[in-house]
């Protein structure tokens, strides 16, 4: 069945640079897009930016001077990159098909 | 980038009510418009899809609908377990963008 798994630091210093990686299984990276959501505490639904099934990219306007998204198919992991992290990146993370979602990790940015 | 404006932020209800959660899209999307549940500590349910899409698994007494640029989350009786927040996402172009959700409480 279809699982998708982050994982990555629970704790990053400000300014530092974050990676974060979903590992994927019942499905193939070259045949789904796969994105990046996060979620402040408390607060709302932001997309970050997602890979495509071809392997480009998009970004949310706000953070793509900051953010990578990549992928191993060979391992089938996608990576997210995001520095110059700052205290308002504090927010549990997703990567999701929008129909399956992952169990997200939270990631706490200590100044 | 295409704004989603979701109202109500807070909706109280009654068990049995039938509630309506709406979002206008700043640009034509056309039915490129997901509705997504999210409870307490857990990632968000895909609800609704395409618009009007019931997505698997998804009870029936959920059902989406658009009028132009307005797109509705609707329950037609309200049951305990709906009690959660609400968001609705556009993919017609990147950036996607969510609206800012939709608290649904009991009264």
């Amino acid at each position: 069945q279809v699982q998708l798994k982050e994982s990555g630091p629970g704790l990053v210093q400000a300014s530092e640079t974050l990676s974060l990686t979903c590992t994927v299984s019942g499905f193939s990276l070259t045949s789904y897009h796969v994105s990046w959501v996060r979620q402040p505490p408390g607060k709302g639904l932001e997309w970050m930016g997602r890979i495509r099934s071809g392997g480009s990219t998009d970004y949310n306007s706000a953070l793509k001077s900051r953010l990578s998204i990549s992928r191993d198919t060979s391992k089938s992991q996608v990576l997210l990159k995001m520095n110059s992290l700052q205290t308002e990146d504090t927010a549990i993370y997703y990567c999701t098909l929008f129909d399956y979602w992952g169990q997200g990790v939270m990631v706490t940015v200590s100044s | 980038d295409i704004q989603m404006t979701q109202s109500p932020s807070s909706l109280p209800a009654s068990l049995g009510d039938r509630v309506t959660i709406t979002c206008r899209a700043s640009q034509d999307i056309g039915n490129y418009l997901r509705w997504f549940q999210q409870k307490p500590g857990k990632s968000p349910r895909l609800m609704i899809y395409g618009a009007t899409n019931l997505a698997a698994g998804v009870p029936s007494r959920f059902s989406g609908s658009r009028s132009g640029s307005d797109y509705s989350l609707t329950i037609s009786s309200l049951e305990s377990e709906d009690m959660a927040d609400y968001y609705c996402l556009q993919s017609k172009e990147s950036p996607f963008t969510f609206g800012a959700g939709t608290k649904l409480e009991l009264k």
